[in-house]
């Protein structure tokens, strides 16, 4: 059985540091390239940011909204997906999903940003 | 940020026919993917490179493209149906977007 499980959703401080882990399980994990999407309460899904796999260079990219706050990380050997977020807002609050952009998804941490 | 459109609602009766758009300047050139989302659910992919479909996807969903618009057609809809589909592709630069999303309500 295929899953994908994140952690690390809290509340925090706006201007604060927050990282979000994803395990994987059931699948090929090193094989695929991986992504964050964001949900804001009551909003539509939000593409955050992709790692690629090793074989394409483990390259990342990020929404303009994220870039240079957030990071993407991932570690093979464990199947793990890493999301660190820096200099937090209030528009950074919401569901975030890790999910293989295609039929895999997670259930989704909660990110709480306030003053 | 590369941006798709759709409208913000479709209501059909059960066992109508369900059309929803997305519109984008580069569908002619990216796949579609297409997504269901139920009320406090993670989405779930429905429809992949813009007209394929997984086995445990019923099959009265289907997917078609066609210049800059892509369409999601659910033949004899559902009441269990009901929910918001985002469509979602890549733009030119790469970076992927969702569409805002269609509210599918089943009257």
């Amino acid at each position: 059985e295929v899953r994908l499980v994140e952690s690390g959703g809290t509340w925090v401080q706006t201007g604060g540091s927050l990282r979000l882990s994803c395990v994987a399980s059931g699948f090929n994990f090193s094989n695929y390239w991986m992504s964050w999407v964001r949900q804001a309460p009551g909003q539509g899904l939000e593409w955050v940011g992709r790692i690629k796999d090793r074989a394409d260079g483990e390259t990342t990219h990020y929404a303009a909204p994220v870039k240079g706050r957030f990071t993407i990380s991932r570690d093979d050997s464990t199947k793990m997906l890493f999301l660190e977020m820096n200099s937090l807002r209030g528009e950074d609050a919401g569901v975030y999903y890790c999910t293989t952009e295609t039929q895999y998804w997670g259930h989704g941490t909660l990110v709480t940003v306030s003053p | 940020s590369y941006e798709l459109t759709q409208p913000p609602s479709v209501s059909v009766s059960p066992g109508q026919t369900a059309r929803i758009t997305c519109s984008g300047e580069a569908l002619p050139k990216k796949f579609v993917y297409w997504y269901q989302q139920k009320s406090g659910q993670a989405p779930v992919m429905v429809i992949y490179e813009d007209n394929k479909r997984l086995s445990r996807i019923p099959e009265r969903f289907s997917g078609s493209a066609s210049g800059t618009m892509a369409t999601l057609t659910i033949s004899g809809a559902q009441v269990e149906d009901e929910a918001d589909y985002y469509c979602y592709s890549a733009g030119i630069s790469g970076n992927p977007s969702f569409g805002p999303g269609t509210k599918l309500n089943i009257l």
